[in-house]
């Protein structure tokens, strides 16, 4: 099972991008990469999910270097309503083996 | 829009009760999952369900069992609740057969066991 890593917290500003980084060295060929935003007393909610290289959509954007054992979610221009928990997943293709990441208390200030 | 409900958002218990939390989806997905989650261990698999009547072992089975009768809904039980079980409880769906398709998540139960 891919394990993953990512760092318990970060501050920033509003208005600014925000970087995300998750380890999985042991990440499988088929293994999937989604990311997760979880606000208090809710469950978590999809962002972008990805495979290889870059990834974007309206919220975020996902970079996933060659060898895949690292991704960065990046936020661009975040606001005050983007403080929540953020979850690195990365599932295989088939399976039940799902290992969510501790998470990322991103806070955002004003 | 996808919309998983669960029965209830908190529930308080004593030791050795016997505790069922129930969860609905209204997509028609094939895979049903129960996740606990707990501060500093993020999101932990308890069981997972492909199918009606099917389930697997999560990460973190002991304590629990499930019951899937139905495709919409998928129940946790805990058959003897203990103190260290309190914890906040999601359930989970998702269509296919891939784990990698996008999980939608209701909004938690918070259980307390005394």
């Amino acid at each position: 099972l891919a394990k993953t890593t990512q760092p318990i917290s970060m501050d920033s500003y509003e208005g600014q991008e925000v970087n995300i980084t998750c380890s999985h060295n042991n990440i499988a060929t088929n293994d999937y990469i989604t990311w997760y935003q979880q606000f208090p007393s809710q469950g978590p909610r999809f962002i972008i999910q990805g495979y290889k290289t870059k990834v974007t959509n309206e919220v975020a954007s996902l970079f996933i270097p060659a060898d895949r054992k690292s991704s960065t979610l990046s936020l661009p221009r975040v606001s005050l309503s983007d403080t929540a928990v953020y979850y690195c997943l990365v599932a295989p293709l088939y399976g039940n083996k799902l290992v969510f990441g501790a998470g990322t208390i991103l806070r955002v200030k004003s | 829009d996808v919309k998983v409900t669960q029965s209830s958002r908190y529930l308080v218990k004593r030791t050795g009760e016997k505790v069922f939390l129930e969860c609905v989806q209204d997509m028609d997905h094939e895979n049903m999952f129960w996740y606990r989650q707990d501060p500093g261990l993020g999101l932990r698999l308890i069981y997972f369900s492909y199918d009606v009547k099917m389930k697997e072992k999560g990460d973190i089975p002991e304590g629990y069992s499930v019951s899937r009768e139905k495709k919409e809904r998928f129940s946790l039980i805990l058959e003897s609740a203990s103190t260290n079980q309190t914890s906040m409880y999601l359930c989970a769906s998702s269509d296919g057969t891939r784990g990698g398709e996008t999980q939608y998540f209701g909004p938690g139960t918070r259980l307390l066991v005394l």
